[in-house]
């Protein structure tokens, strides 16, 4: 596709819930990223691929959450029993030479 | 020390004026510096990167980069509402993979 493109734009889950966030990349960008925005901030680092391997995970917060590229190329974001302090947006991003590219986001709320 | 620390704001300029953005990093050995512009409600999208020390320009916007003193700035010249956006300063921390580490983000204003 022409960009980064990211489903749901918008969840709404309960506490405890499992939720699965997709992210498609832009063709032929082999480096994607998941970032975690919260209201006033700037996207906080979660995980980033290289190909279909997790070059670093450092940003994740807790093994409740969880990413996966099986193909290198879509990627899917897990975050198991979902907590309040998980809302957040969600940002997916593509990149081929440095520059990143983002989603327009998933917008996860934790009732 | 924050990895890449900018100043909230917000900050307000009148139209027309020069609004000044600055960033800090605490990485000694960075290599790459980027400009996101994000609009409320919007993602962040790249308007400017950097990888030398100097000044870079592209029609209304300069990066300028001092590794020595560890600080990235952005300028607009002839600032427009248009511009009235958060302005997030990336850099890519050198810890063995590519990540970009963003900072807080300033919140720009530009006034009619």
């Amino acid at each position: 596709g022409a960009g980064v493109s990211q489903t749901p734009s918008n969840k709404v889950t309960e506490k405890g819930k499992y939720v699965e966030l997709r992210c498609d990349p832009i063709s032929g960008h082999t480096a994607l990223y998941w970032y975690r925005q919260s209201l006033g901030q700037g996207p906080e680092f979660l995980i980033y691929f290289q190909g279909t391997g997790a070059a670093d995970d450092s940003g994740l917060p807790n093994d409740r959450f969880f990413a996966v590229r099986p193909e290198g190329s879509v990627s899917t974001l897990k975050i198991q029993r979902t907590e309040r302090g998980d809302s957040a947006v969600y940002l997916c991003a593509s990149s081929k030479s440095g520059e990143l590219f983002f989603g327009e986001g998933s917008r996860l709320t934790v009732l | 020390q924050k990895e890449v620390e900018q100043n909230s704001g917000p900050l307000s300029v009148p139209e027309g004026a020069i609004a000044s953005l600055n960033c800090t990093y605490s990485d000694r050995g960075s290599q790459s510096f980027f400009w996101y512009r994000q609009y409320s409600g919007k993602s962040p999208e790249l308007i400017m990167f950097i990888y030398s020390n100097g000044d870079k320009e592209d029609g209304r916007f300069t990066a300028q980069l001092n590794k020595a003193s560890q600080y990235v700035s952005l300028l607009i010249r002839d600032s427009q509402p248009s511009d009235s956006a958060t302005y997030l300063c990336a850099v890519n921390i050198l810890s063995g993979s590519e990540k970009l580490v963003f900072g807080k983000g300033t919140k720009l204003t530009v006034n009619p």
